[in-house]
């Protein structure tokens, strides 16, 4: 089974900052890769699929990248809303979540 | 709108059954594959069944094959989670998914979710 590590766990920063979350696969996922955004007592929010597609409705601050094993989420302006929890998510060979990265104000 | 509305979790003693329902709106709901996730409490997010468009295909992960059953009633918008054999692992709460519309098994829309505590 292809295990999915996200990194850090919790992250603390201030609004403004350039933010970077890590998803890294224990083999190749071929940019099948999603990440949600989750707040506190909501259901989780698609922010981008395909590694690096945005949904439709997404503020234009969040970005995704990366190939092979390696995957980034990167919000380049954080903003208060965005305090959350973010999950990434693969699907090729099955469907896999990571734990998670906190986000929270530093 | 596309609304997903869950329904039919509570408290459940182990090894009984629970039926989760899954009211679909604002969309084809007949032309889009559907999943269940689930969610322990302050734990990750884990899929535990997906079903193609039309009813014909099911998926599970080994966690949950052979206890549960995903199944879909298009004339009804409506899908459905059979949960047999309950253990108190199962407890979580259990979100119904739309599969996105590009190729891979994404979820772009989700419902608010219900809970299932499994308990004696």
């Amino acid at each position: 089974d292809i295990q999915m590590t996200q990194s850090p766990s919790l992250l603390s920063a201030s609004v403004g900052d350039r933010v970077t979350l890590s998803c890294k696969a224990s083999q190749s996922i071929y940019n099948s890769l999603a990440w949600y955004q989750q707040k506190l007592g909501e259901a989780p929010k698609l922010l981008i699929y395909d590694a690096n597609s945005l949904q439709t409705g997404i503020p234009s601050r969040f970005s995704g990248s990366g190939s092979g094993t390696d995957y980034t989420l990167t919000i380049s302006s954080l903003q208060p809303e965005d305090v959350a929890t973010y999950f990434c998510q693969k699907y090729y060979s099955g469907s896999t979540f990571g734990a998670g990265t906190k986000l929270e104000l530093k | 709108e596309v609304q997903l509305v869950e329904s039919g979790g509570g408290l459940v003693q182990p090894g009984r059954s629970l039926k989760l329902s899954c009211a679909a709106s604002g969309f084809t709901f007949s032309s889009f594959p559907m999943a269940w996730v689930r969610q322990a409490p302050k734990k990750g997010l884990e899929w535990v069944a997906s079903i193609s468009s039309g009813g014909g295909g099911t998926y599970y992960p080994d966690s949950v094959k052979g206890r549960f059953t995903i199944s879909r009633d298009n004339a009804k918008s409506t899908l459905y989670l059979q949960m047999d054999s309950l253990r108190s692992e199962d407890t979580a709460s259990y979100y119904c998914a739309r599969k996105g519309v590009q190729l891979g098994w994404y979820f772009d829309f989700w419902g608010p979710g219900t809970m299932v505590t499994v308990s004696s």
